[in-house]
């Protein structure tokens, strides 16, 4: 079965300083990853996404995240935190088997920024 | 585009009363998913159609949990009887053909059974 881990249910950071949101995974065969982003009362929203070829992958409002194959993990990361960043983020993952059809959720990290 | 739309944003209800969650994904999205979330389980699949035929259910809690969806346009997640442990935030997901395509979410239906 597939998994997702993130280690800590919230990243404290101040504002302008560099972030980082962990995520670790288990899956059979070739992983897509995906990161998304919720905010309160709200569904949620697509990041970014890593399906193959170059491990450092851009996304949106200047986040990107980095596939490590042999640590089988995909961080997020931000070079400079804004207060606005402060949400909830999810990694998922999805796998082959079923045909990369459905998405495996981590518990989610909740990111605090601090001006 | 006017994105995944649910419906209603937020229900209250009391213990026994069948409740009927709508959504309406995004035209030309084939894959429809149901997710529950609470702070106890996080996020949680429920079921996904694909081309309006119901493909995986086996996140359905219970029988007293149903989900239809009659056409592309319109899917229903239904609970009856309703208990107050089914208060829960439900999310409508659609994403197009392709495993690499994101799945967009709609803003939620917040339960809650007295």
């Amino acid at each position: 079965a597939q998994s997702v881990a993130q280690p800590e249910d919230q990243v404290n950071v101040a504002e302008g300083n560099p972030l980082t949101v962990k995520c670790t995974y288990s899956v059979s065969g070739n992983p897509y990853l995906f990161w998304y982003v919720q905010y309160p009362n709200r569904g949620l929203q697509f990041l970014l996404k890593y399906i193959t070829g170059d491990n450092l992958v851009k996304g949106s409002y200047g986040f990107e995240a980095e596939f490590n194959k042999s640590q089988t993990s995909f961080h997020l990361k931000k070079p400079s935190a804004l207060v606005s960043d402060s949400a909830l983020y999810f990694c998922a993952v999805s796998s082959p088997r079923g045909g990369y059809s459905t998405l495996t959720f981590g518990k989610g990290t909740m990111l605090l920024v601090s001006p | 585009d006017a994105g995944v739309i649910q419906s209603p944003r937020h229900e209250v209800t009391e213990m026994g009363q069948e409740v009927t969650l709508r959504c309406k994904p995004i035209s030309g999205h084939d894959y429809l998913f149901w997710y529950r979330q609470t702070m106890m389980r996080g996020l949680e699949l429920l079921i996904y159609f694909n081309n309006n035929v119901p493909i995986d259910d086996s996140g359905m809690p219970e029988d007293r949990f149903s989900a239809k969806m009659p056409n592309a346009s319109f899917s229903t997640l239904k609970i009856q009887p309703s208990e107050p442990r089914d208060s829960a935030v439900y999310f409508c997901a659609s994403s197009p053909p392709g495993g690499n395509r994101p799945q967009h979410f709609g803003d939620g239906t917040r339960l809650s059974i007295l």
